[in-house]
């Protein structure tokens, strides 16, 4: 099936340092999403994003829609070890219910 | 917590069975959508119901199928398993399905075929 082109596939960090990921893709999205998944659950909402160019924080999350519309980027600040899991990025076009979702980025913070 | 339940949470079983997976959606949601999340892949869009009716389908295979009932809560039926199907089924719910709605999902529903 369709997915967006997610990077990096893995990171492995020390803790306190800061992480940037990104999503591309090739159609031109309305809405990007921005979900954790830990092992065993469900992916969890992290921040929505519904303008082109608009930035938005979750504490120490932030995500940016890019201006092309065919991209977005999430930065986690200080990582600590609670951040660990698989980020995904999912993006939806105007008049279509259906969300693509990335390929994940797993993230692993080394003591 | 999403909200949104899902049972069994695990589920074993042969191949060639058939297998119903239920999903309740958060209070007041009238969308259910399901995924399908195979090892270390991401999430694969299934169906998508509304109030009760189909709206999207993606990659859903023939032997798969879904319905939505007036309560709202929604069933994935697998049949004809094959080894192949053993993955994490994702129900996920919204308040509409349309532009700008939060899709929140439930914990899941691990599927193994022997």
């Amino acid at each position: 099936g369709q997915q967006l082109n997610q990077s990096p596939q893995s990171m492995f960090i020390q803790e306190g340092e800061d992480v940037s990921m990104n999503c591309t893709s090739s159609s031109i999205f309305n809405t990007w999403l921005w979900y954790k998944q830990e092992p065993g659950e469900g992916p969890v909402l992290l921040i929505a994003l519904y303008k082109a160019g608009e930035l938005t924080s979750n504490g120490r999350l932030t995500a940016q829609f890019g201006i092309t519309r065919k991209d977005s980027f999430l930065n986690i600040s200080a990582s600590i070890p609670s951040d660990v899991g698989i980020y995904f990025c999912a993006g939806r076009a105007f008049g279509n219910e259906k969300l693509t979702f990335g390929t994940g980025t797993r993230l692993t913070i080394i003591p | 917590d999403s909200g949104v339940t899902q049972t069994p949470k695990h589920l074993i079983t042969a191949t060639g069975q058939r297998v119903t997976l239920r999903c309740s959606p958060r209070s007041g949601d009238l969308s259910v959508y399901w995924y399908q999340q195979s090892l270390d892949q991401g999430l694969q869009f299934l169906i998508h119901y509304y109030n009760g009716e189909e709206r999207a389908k993606g990659n859903i295979l023939e032997r798969f199928s879904a319905q939505q009932f007036p309560d709202l809560h929604s069933e994935l039926n697998l049949s004809s398993l094959e080894l192949g199907d053993s993955a994490l089924y994702f129900c996920a719910s919204s308040v509409t399905g349309t532009d700008g709605d939060t899709q929140y999902f439930g914990p899941g529903t691990r599927l193994t075929v022997l």
